[in-house]
């Protein structure tokens, strides 16, 4: 199984200010033949399913604000919130698709500093 | 608009057997994989397992191989799952979701979710 790394385990950040969450994974999720990597982001919140936010590593999902951009590849991937908002607040995961079993990070918890 | 309604849950004894339903709408369901997730109070996320959009094919977890069976009905735009054979462990949240892509080789990107269901199993 691909095991995914996340760090910090949780971050306070200013509003206005940049968050970055990082996310390492124990082999490549790139795959060749596309070059695509498989590597998604969520933002859960409490009382509420997650939230797909990036996809294929650095694709914004439809209706996700600007401020979320993913970047990364092969084995290293980043996630940042580049002004956070009060609305941000969440538990934000990796997860990788590349292979079966699909899994997840252990999460990075964001809070207003 | 995407809509994942879930039905089922409660609380289960240990060695039970409980089914989840997820009803679909706003899409055309058949075209697309269907994965069940779901986290233990104060645990990670866990994928558990998909089913692909003709039905044919069938992934899970290695935790819940054997005793957890997914399945759909396309005709009711329904997914479901029975567990059997419950553990203290399969206690979480459940929640439903649908693949970004239809009937595409990138599943498990999860686009839409449920609301969640609760599964409790204890005596």
């Amino acid at each position: 199984d691909i095991v995914m790394t996340q760090s910090p385990d949780s971050l306070a950040v200013s509003l206005g200010e940049r968050a970055t969450i990082n996310c390492k994974s124990s082999q490549s999720v790139l795959y060749r033949s596309n070059n695509k990597n498989y590597l998604s982001w969520y933002q859960h919140k409490p009382g509420q399913p997650p939230k797909l936010l990036i996809y294929w590593a650095s694709t914004r999902e439809s209706g996700v604000p600007d401020r979320f951009s993913g970047s990364g590849s092969g084995t290293d991937f980043t996630l940042t919130i580049s002004s956070l908002q009060a609305e941000d607040v969440a538990v934000y995961y990796c997860q990788q698709h590349y292979s079966i079993p699909f899994t997840f990070g252990r999460g990075t918890k964001v809070d207003v500093k | 608009e995407v809509q994942l309604v879930q039905s089922g849950g409660g609380v289960v004894q240990p060695g039970g057997s409980l089914r989840l339903s997820c009803r679909a709408s706003g899409f055309t369901f058949a075209d697309y994989a269907m994965h069940w997730v779901r986290q233990a109070p104060g645990k990670d996320l866990e994928w558990v397992c998909l089913v692909s959009g003709d039905g044919a094919h069938t992934y899970y977890a290695d935790s819940v191989k054997g005793r957890f069976t997914i399945s759909r009905d396309d005709s009711k735009n329904s997914l479901f799952l029975q567990m059997t054979s419950l553990r203290g462990e399969d206690t979480a949240f459940y929640y439903c979701a649908k693949d970004r892509v239809a009937a595409g080789t990138d599943t498990g990107t999860f686009a839409s979710w449920g609301q969640g269901t609760l599964v409790t199993v204890s005596s």
